[in-house]
């Protein structure tokens, strides 16, 4: 099974600041990677698919970019109310697997 | 609106049986593939099962053998059978809807979930 690590597990950052996560597959997926935002004690929220396409009504600080086994997740510039946890999921051959997530918090 | 609404869940020895379902409405459910994603309190996601619109089903080895999926389509309705539950089933279990892109399935609609909990 193709494993899906992310980078780093929880960071904390200042508003305003660029945000940068990090997820490696252990077997290249091609562009098959979406990324997923939960805030506390809400339902995930697909935030970016095929690993750089925005997700309508997602602000546009929020980007994805990599290809086969190296992805990033960016937050241009870090807004309170993005406090949350981040999630990338890869696709790939019937089978889904999530990263263990990134929690990000403000400073 | 998409809406997916979850139930069944509740407490249930180790070793019992629980049935999840899932009531989709505001899209052509027989169109979609649809998914079991569960998360345990304080921890991530983990992806439990999956139907295509032929019914073909597919699972994670954490529960292959033990879980079933299956939909009625003419319900709308999107179900979950889980036998020889096991404390690691506890979690908060989620619909999803998947939407395909090129070759690539991600989750654009999710449910507001059910809490399994296994525990004697």
């Amino acid at each position: 099974d193709i494993q899906m690590t992310q980078s780093p597990s929880s960071l904390s950052a200042s508003v305003g600041d660029r945000v940068t996560i990090t997820c490696r597959a252990s077997q290249g997926i091609s562009n098959y990677l979406a990324w997923y935002q939960q805030k506390p004690g809400k339902v995930p929220k697909l935030l970016i698919y095929a690993a750089s396409t925005l997700q309508s009504g997602v602000p546009s600080r929020f980007s994805g970019s990599g290809s086969g086994t190296d992805f990033t997740l960016t937050i241009s510039s870090l807004q309170p109310e993005d406090v949350a946890t981040y999630y990338c999921q890869k696709y790939n051959s019937a089978l889904v697997t999530f990263g263990q997530g990134t929690k990000v918090e403000i400073k | 609106e998409v809406q997916l609404v979850e139930s069944g869940g509740g407490l249930v020895q180790p070793g019992g049986s629980l049935r999840l379902s899932c009531a989709a409405s505001g899209f052509t459910f027989s169109s979609y593939d649809m998914h079991w994603v569960r998360q345990a309190t304080g921890k991530g996601l983990e992806w439990v099962s999956a139907i295509g619109t032929a019914g073909d089903t597919y699972y994670p080895g954490s529960v292959k053998g033990r879980f079933t999926i299956s939909r009625e389509n003419a319900k709308n309705s999107l179900y979950l059978q889980m036998n020889s539950l096991r404390a690691g089933d506890t979690a908060v279990y989620y619909c999803a809807r998947g939407l395909w892109f090129g070759e690539s399935e991600m989750f654009d609609y999710w449910g507001q979930g059910t809490l399994v909990t296994v525990s004697s």
